[in-house]
C-alpha cells in the first residue's frame, strides 16, 4: 500500500461549489503539507503542518483552508471553487526539513 | 528567503547520450538541495540530496550532482539517459536556518527521444 495517498484522484466540480481534498499517510511522521502544482510554475506551497495543533499559511494560502484531523490525516478544503483553482493538487510529508518529502499521487482539479 | 532558477523549461535529447539540467539558487544562508523526478501521472520523489560534505553527490537512476557554492548552482547529469528518464524534474533549497518550508524551481521537462 503507498505510504500518501490522497482522494479523490480526479475531480471536476462548478464555480462556487465547496471541496475537499483529503490526504492520509502511514509514515509516522508529524510533518505534511499542501502544494498545487500549475505548468512552468512548479510547486507552490499552499499550507504546512508540524503537527496537530500546529498549522501555517504557504505562500498561496487564499482561497484554502486546511484541516489537521490527526497525525495521519491533512485535509485541504476549498470553500468557493473558481476557475483559476484548476490544478494539480499534491500532499507531502517529512520528518524534518533536511529530510526529503514524500508525495501522494496527487489529485487533478477542474473547476468549470 | 530563498529562490530557485531552472534555466531550462524543456530539455531534448537523445537515448544514451548525456545530459546536464541547471539548477541555480540565491539565499542568504546556507541551504540543503534537492533533486526530484516527476514521472507521468505520479507524484514526486527524491533523486539525491545534498546537505554536506562532498560536493559530488550521486543519486537513485545513475543521476549526480555537483554542489558549487561559488557559482550557486547544483546541475544534474547522467552520463547516458534512456527512454525511462523522460519525466519532469524539480531542482529544490530549504535554508538550514528555516526548517520549515522546501522552495521548488519551476521544472525541467526531459524528453528522451529514442
Amino acid at each position: 500500500d503507498a505510504d500518501v495517498t490522497q482522494t479523490p484522484r480526479n475531480r471536476i466540480t462548478k464555480t462556487g461549489k465547496r471541496i475537499m481534498l483529503e490526504c492520509s499517510q502511514t509514515k509516522g511522521h508529524d510533518r505534511m503539507y499542501w502544494y498545487r502544482q500549475d505548468p512552468g510554475l512548479g510547486l507552490r506551497l499552499i499550507y504546512y503542518s508540524f503537527d496537530v495543533k500546529d498549522i501555517n499559511k504557504g505562500e498561496i494560502s487564499d482561497g484554502y483552508s486546511v484541516s489537521r484531523q490527526a497525525q495521519a490525516k491533512f485535509s485541504l478544503s476549498l470553500e468557493s471553487a473558481i476557475p483559476n483553482q484548476t490544478a494539480l493538487y499534491f500532499c507531502a510529508t517529512s520528518d524534518g526539513g533536511r529530510n526529503e518529502q514524500y508525495f501522494g499521487p496527487g489529485t487533478r482539479l477542474t473547476v468549470t | 528567503a530563498q529562490s530557485v532558477t531552472q534555466l531550462d523549461s524543456q530539455v531534448p535529447v537523445f537515448e544514451e547520450a548525456p545530459v546536464e539540467l541547471r539548477c541555480n539558487y540565491s539565499s542568504s544562508v546556507s541551504v540543503y538541495l534537492f533533486w526530484y523526478v516527476q514521472y507521468p501521472n505520479q507524484g514526486l520523489q527524491l533523486l539525491l540530496k545534498y546537505l554536506s560534505g562532498s560536493t559530488l553527490v550521486k543519486g537513485i537512476n545513475g543521476f549526480e550532482a555537483e554542489f558549487n557554492k561559488s557559482q550557486t548552482s547544483f546541475h544534474l547529469r547522467k552520463p547516458s539517459v534512456h527512454i525511462s528518464d523522460t519525466a519532469e524534474y524539480f531542482c529544490a533549497v530549504i535554508g538550514k536556518t528555516s526548517y520549515d518550508k522546501v522552495i521548488f524551481g519551476p521544472g525541467t521537462s526531459l524528453s528522451v527521444i529514442p
